[in-house]
C-alpha cells in the first residue's frame, strides 16, 4: 500500500517563474491538503481539496492555486515566484469523515523548492 | 482563531529517560482534535498520537502519551524510555472540523547516548 507520494523531490527556480508540484494521496484517501514549511518553522496550511474543489484556504495570496483530479491526486501551482516562497511543500491526505475532528493526515516526503 | 504554542525551541534528554514536550493551545471551538507529529531530518511528518477534546482518558501509543489538561488548554507529549532515534523535531497541532490543521513552531529534541 503506497503512502503519499510527491514529485519532484527538489526544485530550483528563479524569481518570477512558475512552478507546479504534484501529490498522489494514500490509497483510499480522497482529501488532500497542502502546507508550506519555511526553514525552522512549523507547517502553514495553504488549502485543502475535496471532490475536486477547494474546501478551505489559509492566508496565502492568489499566486498559490491548486487542482484536484478525479483520481484524487492534486497539484499545487505557484506563480510569480518570490524568494520568500523557498520552503518545503508538504502534501497530506486523509479520509474524509465529515465534520469529525479526528482527521489523521498522512504526509508525503515533501518537495523542497528553492527560489533564486 | 486557533493557535498552538510550543515554548521549548530545544530539549535534551538522556537515552532511556522520559521527556515531556510542552504544548498549549487556544481555540474557541468546543470540539477539536490535538495531534503530535515527529519530523526527522528527512522532512517527512510522522503522526504520533491524537487526543479528542471530548476524550476523558489521556491518549497513549506505545512509548508516547499525551497529557491532556483541558482546563489549562495544554496537551503535552511524554516520551518514555527515549531512544537515539527519537532525535527529531516535534510538532503539536490542532484541527477542528476536519479541515485545516494548525501547527506550532516545534521543539527540537536531542537524545544523548
Amino acid at each position: 500500500d503506497a503512502g503519499v507520494t510527491q514529485s519532484p523531490t527538489h526544485l530550483i527556480k528563479t524569481r518570477g517563474q512558475q512552478v507546479t508540484l504534484r501529490c498522489s494521496p494514500k490509497s483510499g484517501h480522497d482529501t488532500v491538503s497542502w502546507y508550506q514549511q519555511a526553514l525552522g518553522q512549523g507547517p502553514q496550511f495553504i488549502f485543502q481539496y475535496y471532490e475536486e474543489e477547494e474546501r478551505q484556504r489559509g492566508n496565502f495570496p492568489d499566486r498559490f492555486s491548486g487542482h484536484q483530479f478525479p483520481n484524487y491526486s492534486s497539484e499545487l501551482n505557484v506563480n510569480a515566484l518570490l524568494l520568500g516562497d523557498s520552503a518545503l511543500y508538504l502534501c497530506a491526505s486523509s479520509p474524509l469523515r465529515g465534520h469529525q475532528t479526528y482527521n489523521e493526515q498522512f504526509f508525503g516526503p515533501g518537495t523542497r523548492l528553492t527560489v533564486l | 482563531a486557533q493557535k498552538i504554542t510550543q515554548t521549548q525551541p530545544g530539549m535534551f534528554v538522556q537515552e532511556k529517560e522520559a521527556v515531556t514536550l510542552d504544548c498549549t493551545y487556544d481555540t474557541s471551538d468546543q470540539s477539536y482534535g490535538l495531534f503530535w507529529y515527529k519530523q526527522p531530518s528527512s522532512g517527512e511528518m510522522i503522526f504520533l498520537i491524537y487526543q479528542g477534546s471530548y476524550d476523558e482518558q489521556n491518549a497513549t501509543e506505545g512509548r508516547y502519551s499525551l497529557n491532556f489538561q483541558k482546563a489549562r488548554k495544554s496537551a503535552n507529549l511524554v516520551i518514555s524510555a527515549s531512544q537515539l532515534g527519537d532525535s527529531a523535531m516535534y510538532f503539536c497541532a490542532s484541527n477542528t472540523g476536519g479541515f485545516k490543521t494548525i501547527f506550532g513552531a516545534g521543539t527540537r529534541l536531542f537524545v544523548k547516548a
